[in-house]
């Protein structure tokens, strides 16, 4: 039961280009989605968020797009550094039904070509 | 910045023992989480902590998964009974609210069950 879906195991861009990465969920209860990035034996970090009210956040070169008709939700960054290459998890939480644990995506691997 | 510690990095078990994962949560968070990874897997939600009880729980947190905060620092997860299955990543995370806000995890303890 994948509730948050990435469907592209793996993305390869050129230095200075932008990164799209994608996800789609199938809650509807879901009101909060995050992004998380993961470096090899190190645990995931704390990207950026959204929340459900809003359709777009943006921090630094890092910007959270949320289409909630499609229930789809994007995380674009501009321009892509070496430093970027890593896996990027979705997650999403309905924390106004009083979740609290994270609901996380298959991830995507994300590699920066100089 | 402030980090999430775990203890050991990895641990190895015979099948059948009982196994202790430790973390110290970073000291001004409230609530706090396990999560795991299998190889090749999602990163999957296993229970989070508030006020000194479980707040939440996932399926796979079953008998055999107790947590504890034994001392108002350490954040334990037991496994009173290993199978080959429990071999994964582990990561303890925290937060200062819950569910919407962005976990701080730990970098991980492998469990390798033999």
């Amino acid at each position: 039961d994948q509730q948050v879906k990435q469907n592209s195991p793996s993305l390869s861009v050129q230095e200075g280009r932008i990164s799209i990465l994608n996800c789609d969920y199938t809650n509807s209860m879901f009101d909060y989605f995050l992004w998380y990035k993961k470096y090899p034996a190190e645990g995931p970090t704390f990207l950026i968020s959204i929340s459900s009210i809003k359709d777009k956040n943006e921090d630094g070169r890092f910007t959270v797009f949320l289409n909630k008709s499609a229930k789809h939700l994007s995380l674009h960054i501009v321009p892509s550094q070496p430093g970027d290459s890593a896996v990027y998890f979705c997650a999403a939480v309905s924390s106004g039904g009083g979740a609290d644990g994270l609901t996380f995506g298959k991830g995507t691997h994300l590699i920066i070509q100089p | 910045e402030p980090e999430v510690t775990q203890t050991p990095s990895h641990q190895v078990t015979q099948m059948g023992q009982e196994v202790i994962l430790r973390c110290v949560p970073i000291s001004n968070h409230l609530y706090f989480y396990w999560y795991r990874q299998i190889l090749g897997q999602k990163v999957e939600f296993l229970v989070s902590f508030y006020n000194n009880e479980i707040s939440e729980k996932s399926e796979i947190f079953d008998d055999q998964f107790s947590v504890e905060r034994p001392d108002g620092s350490n954040f334990t997860l037991k496994i009173r009974s290993t199978k080959l299955e429990d071999s994964a990543m582990y990561f303890c995370a925290s937060s200062v609210g819950r569910g919407a806000y962005g976990y701080t995890f730990g970098s991980g303890t492998r469990l390798t069950v033999v």
